[in-house]
């Protein structure tokens, strides 16, 4: 257990539902970043937050996806008008950044499935 | 951006066994980590081994060491005395560009008994 927690693990929903994860990093790490893993696939990058902040979003977070960061703690990623094509593995990871030195620390994850 | 290249789709050896997994990747960054993760079946991804880019000397850890070529982008994980806990999806990862970690498509690690 790396200490980072997501919830849920698993979600089922049906297309065109909207659906909202939440992660919990490390408390004292000021990073906290969304990945999304497909089968056989390593992660893809979507956003990450420094504090409460979002710094850079990738070009794969279309206009449905939005993540948020209140109090610079906990995050939430939330999907609008789910597609069969947002099916995957969403990672969390979280960090505490000194200068250059960054290690990230992997949530479980959230395995979601649009039917 | 960030490329990683990992050639070997999956490995296969016996207990015991020495293995060694590739890396070459690219980057424009001039300071920046390198990262060998793990990720067992259906768990949680699991940070192996470390390697700061402006240190030459390669990061060791336990069974876990790492061969790096900064000059070659290379960085090639080695996996001695391998266990049946060893196997897992094994990625690799540079990081320090403006959209975290940049992976590979991972190498699958199979250890026979």
């Amino acid at each position: 257990d790396t200490g980072v927690s997501q919830d849920p693990r698993h979600k089922i929903t049906k297309r065109g539902q909207n659906v909202t994860f939440r992660c919990d990093p490390i408390s004292e790490h000021n990073r906290l970043y969304w990945y999304r893993q497909t089968l056989g696939q390593g992660p893809e990058f979507l956003t990450y937050f420094q504090n409460e902040a979002q710094l850079e979003k990738s070009r794969l977070l279309s206009d449905r996806f939005s993540a948020e960061r209140p109090k610079g703690s906990f995050s939430t990623l939330e999907i609008q008008r789910t597609e069969q094509g947002d099916s995957a593995m969403y990672l969390c990871a979280s960090s505490l950044v000194a200068g250059v030195e960054e290690t990230q620390y992997f949530g479980p994850g959230t395995r979601l499935l649009v039917l | 951006a960030q490329t990683v290249t990992q050639s070997q789709p999956e490995m296969s050896v016996q207990e015991a066994e020495t293995v060694t997994l590739s890396c070459t990747y690219d980057t424009s960054e001039n300071n920046y980590y390198l990262f060998w993760y793990k990720q067992p079946p259906s768990r949680q991804m699991i940070l192996v081994i470390r390697q700061e880019a402006y240190k030459q000397q390669n990061a060791t850890e336990n069974r876990f060491s790492v061969n790096f070529q900064k000059a070659a982008k290379s960085f090639s994980l080695k996996i001695s005395d391998s266990q049946l806990g060893d196997t897992a999806m094994y990625f690799c990862a540079p990081g320090g560009g403006a959209d975290g970690l940049t992976f590979g498509k991972g190498t699958h690690l199979i250890i026979q008994p």
